[in-house]
Order: C-alpha cells, then structure tokens, then sequence
C-alpha cells in the first residue's frame, strides 16, 4: 500500500507570495492533518480535515488554510508569505479522525525569503 | 490550555530499558494518549496510544496513571537504531473543536 505523499517536496518563495502544497492520503484513509515543524516550535497542529469538512482546528492566523476533495486528497494555502512561515510542513491521513492512528508523510520543506 | 512537557534529551547504552514521560494537564478526558518516532528527514512514526493504564505491543509499553496527567514510554532493550525523537500527542479542546498538541520531543540517544 503507498504511503501518504507530499508535493512538492521543496519550495522556496519570497515574503508577501501565497503558496500551496498538496497531500494525498493512504488509501481508504478519511482524515488527513496537516501539521507545522519548526526547530523553535515544534511540531504544531494547524487543521484537519474529515469527509471534506475541517473538523479541528489549531492557533494559526486566517493566512492558513486549506480544503479536503472528495477523493481525500488535500491541500494546504498560506497567503501574505512570512519569513517565519520557513518550515517543514507534514501532512497525516488516517482511517478515522486524527486521534487514532496518523501516518505521516515526508513534508514538504518550505523556505520564505 | 492544554500543555506538555517532555524531557529534551536522555542517553543510554544497548540493550537497556528506556522510559520516557511526558507530563499533560487539561487534555480531553475521552481521547487517546499517543506516542511518535521521528528520525532526521522523515515524518513522526506512531508507536503506541492508549487511554489509561498500560498498553503493549510489539516494540513499546505505555503507562497512564489514573489521573491522565502523564503518560510513559517504556522502550525495552534498546538498539542503536532507536535512536530519534520522541514526541507525545494528546487531544485537548479549544474553540474550533479539539487541538491535537505534541510535546516539544526528548532525543534518545544510544550508544553501544
């Protein structure tokens, strides 16, 4: 069975840009979170999303967001580029909601500059 | 506000037991207590979740007090491959709903 895949792996854009990055679950799944790496932070809970409805929701401002498809696959949108928003972004898939198991996928390594 | 606290780091030498708690106040009284692997490059790995009291499997144990505000992972005889960083996950309610909060990670480090 494929893994949760995540594109593209890195990107670099200029403050004040948008971008968005792509998750495709594992097979089946329904949920899929997405999550913010950084050395500082941590790893940090921005959203999930269930059945193409976000179900919870993290502390990140409204330049954050995303969407989920009927197929599962998701995506992520941070607007007005910040140097701060540098960071490993993961997404997770899992049968049921988040709580339960989560497979995680390798990240896509975003770079503002 | 839910908050977790974890060590940063811990050593230890082959084949020793390692355990590894992370300390939770004010989680969600019905969710799950979760437990992730992450090595350098990858995304975190589950490992072990429980809700109270202990839960074994296959590479781990997972201790939970009655009082829910701790959790421990217990790794058995560890390998240099164990070597990474462990993050606890609970659930915690806020305003949107429920926050899924991870600890800020305790690096093992094993050496032979």
């Amino acid at each position: 069975k494929a893994g949760v895949t995540q594109t593209p792996r890195y990107l670099i854009k200029t403050r004040g840009q948008q971008v968005t990055l792509s998750c495709s679950p594992i097979s089946g799944h329904r949920s899929v979170s997405w999550y913010q790496q950084t050395p500082g932070q941590g790893l940090q809970f921005l959203f999930e999303y269930f059945s193409e409805t976000q179900r919870n929701k993290g502390n990140f401002p409204g330049r954050f967001s995303g969407r989920q498809f009927s197929n599962s696959r998701s995506e992520m949108n941070v607007s007005t580029l910040e140097l701060g928003d540098s960071a490993l972004y993961l997404c997770a898939s899992s049968l049921q909601l988040a709580k339960s198991e989560q497979y995680f996928g390798p990240g896509t390594r975003l770079t503002v500059t | 506000l839910a908050k977790t606290t974890q060590p940063i780091s811990m050593d230890s030498y082959e084949g020793q037991e390692v355990n590894i708690t992370c300390s939770h106040n004010n989680i969600a009284t019905n969710d799950y207590i979760t437990w992730y692997q992450q090595f350098p490059s990858q995304g975190p790995r589950f490992i072990i979740q429980g809700y109270k009291t202990k839960v074994t499997n296959e590479v781990a144990s997972l201790f939970i007090p009655a009082d829910r505000k701790s959790s421990t992972l217990s790794l058995p005889r560890v390998s240099l491959s164990d070597t990474a960083v462990y993050y606890c996950l609970v659930a915690a309610g806020n305003q949107a709903g429920t926050a899924l909060i991870f600890g800020k990670g305790t690096t093992l480090s094993v050496s032979s």
